[in-house]
């Protein structure tokens, strides 16, 4: 089975754009979630997409936003970025059946913000 | 709330050396926890996971963690350390309701040297 998959895989943008990010999970899977990993925060949930609802949200300001589409693929998309946004965007499959499911992460997108 | 706290941001080990890298729980309600492995440039590789069917979890690469609910611990064991065990490593609690939201540590950098 491939794995997930997340593209682009380096991305440089400056402050006040916006960006979009890609995963697409592991076939079969329907559920995927969105983290932040940086420095000083460490890893942070941002949403988790079911069967393209969001079901789950984190912490994070109204311009973080994401969906999913009925293939189970997911977009999340910064707008008018900030220099602190600067980080690896990992996502995560599974089947999304119940939380003890195993989540299985992608390699990310590395963001940097100038 | 839940919280995880890995204890030492940085450990140091010979190889053929036992391998410990702790973590401590806070959660209301029973969690599901688990342990990540993070090399460079990566995304998370599930190590091993507790999900409340026995208390002794054993993982990939020879690692294992015993789940002890008096203690609100979920310590990570290897007996012997290898060189290519040195990466980060997370850990992650979630529970049932939470669905997919893994609440992570702050991970603990091994190093293993000669």
């Amino acid at each position: 089975k491939a794995g997930v998959t997340q593209t682009p895989r380096y991305l440089i943008k400056t402050r006040g754009q916006q960006v979009t990010l890609s995963c697409s999970p592991i076939s079969g899977h329907r559920s995927v979630s969105w983290y932040q990993q940086t420095p000083g925060q460490g890893l942070q949930f941002l949403f988790e997409y079911f069967s393209e609802t969001q079901r789950n949200k984190g912490n994070f300001p109204g311009r973080f936003s994401g969906r999913q589409f009925s293939n189970s693929r997911s977009e999340m998309n910064v707008s008018t970025l900030e220099l602190g946004d600067s980080a690896l965007y990992l996502c995560a499959s599974s089947s999304g059946l119940a939380g003890q499911e195993t989540q299985y992460f992608g390699p990310g997108t590395r963001l940097l913000v100038l | 709330a839940q919280s995880v706290t890995q204890l030492g941001s940085h450990v140091s080990v010979s190889e053929g050396a036992l391998v410990l890298l702790r973590c401590n729980y806070s959660s209301s309600v029973p969690p599901y926890l688990f342990w990540y492995v993070q090399y460079p440039n990566q995304g998370l590789q599930l190590l091993l996971k507790y999900t409340s069917a026995a208390t002794l979890v054993k993982g990939i690469n020879g690692f294992e963690a015993e789940f002890k609910k008096s203690e609100t611990s979920f310590h990570l064991t290897k007996p012997s350390a290898h060189m290519s065990d040195a990466a980060e490593y997370f850990c992650a609690v979630t529970f049932s309701g939470g669905y997919n939201k893994l609440i992570f540590g702050a991970g603990t950098r091994l190093a293993v040297h000669p």
